[in-house]
């Protein structure tokens, strides 16, 4: 059964600071890992969906990358702002429908 | 182009009545997604279909009802409704060919008393 872990649940930083936000996952037979963003209280923004044959994706300042073999991928937030402050959460699927969640990292950026 | 549309936002029910969440799409999407969303517990799929008329359990389905009558609505049904079953609960779609790239809709936030 797949299940996905993101560390660390919370995360303070200073305002213009690179960050790393890490995902693994337990079953390497993916087909496809999204990258989410939720603010208190509304939806799930999608930002980044990586492809199982892909290595990365990017959108502006975000990257995220993706390695199937240690099931792991990270998302890359390049130049922090008090903007970004919010919830990333990522989920993959096995090509069944059936996404899986992980449970989040809290992201505070501080001005 | 409004997305992924869910009504009502907020309800509060208590223990034993019914209800029923809408989620509308206009994506022409074939595929919908009920998840609900608890503290601690991320997002867990309750049920699914993948096109009009079909429909499918997914990770926690029980104590719910769906039905996909029309390609656009997703209806997610509490026929006794629970205190276990307060929650945040989020429908999206998505598209086959499109390595199932979901969107979300803004939430239905539920509490049984």
């Amino acid at each position: 059964k797949q299940e996905v872990t993101q560390i660390p649940a919370a995360l303070s930083v200073p305002e213009g600071e690179n960050l790393v936000l890490n995902c693994s996952f337990t079953d390497s037979a993916i087909y496809n890992l999204q990258w989410f963003r939720q603010d208190p209280g509304k939806g799930l923004t999608s930002l980044l969906l990586i492809q199982s044959s892909q290595r990365e994706q990017t959108s502006g300042r975000l990257n995220a990358s993706l390695d199937k073999s240690s099931g792991r991928s990270t998302l890359y937030i390049a130049a922090s702002q008090p903007g970004d402050s919010a919830t990333y959460l990522c989920a993959t699927t096995s090509g069944t429908y059936k996404y899986i969640f992980g449970t989040g990292t809290r992201l505070k950026v501080l001005a | 182009n409004a997305g992924v549309t869910q009504t009502p936002k907020f309800r509060v029910l208590k223990t034993g009545q019914s209800m029923t969440l809408l989620c509308a799409q206009d994506m022409n999407h074939e595929y919908m997604y009920w998840y609900r969303q608890d503290p601690g517990m991320g997002l867990r799929l309750i049920h699914y279909s993948v096109g009009e008329g079909t429909t499918a359990k997914g990770e926690v389905p029980d104590g719910y009802n769906v039905s996909r009558l029309k390609k656009q609505n997703f209806l997610l049904g509490l026929e006794s409704a629970a205190p276990s079953q307060t929650s945040v609960y989020f429908c999206a779609s998505g598209l086959p060919g499109t390595y199932n790239e979901q969107f979300f809709g803004p939430g239905t936030r539920l509490t049984v008393l």
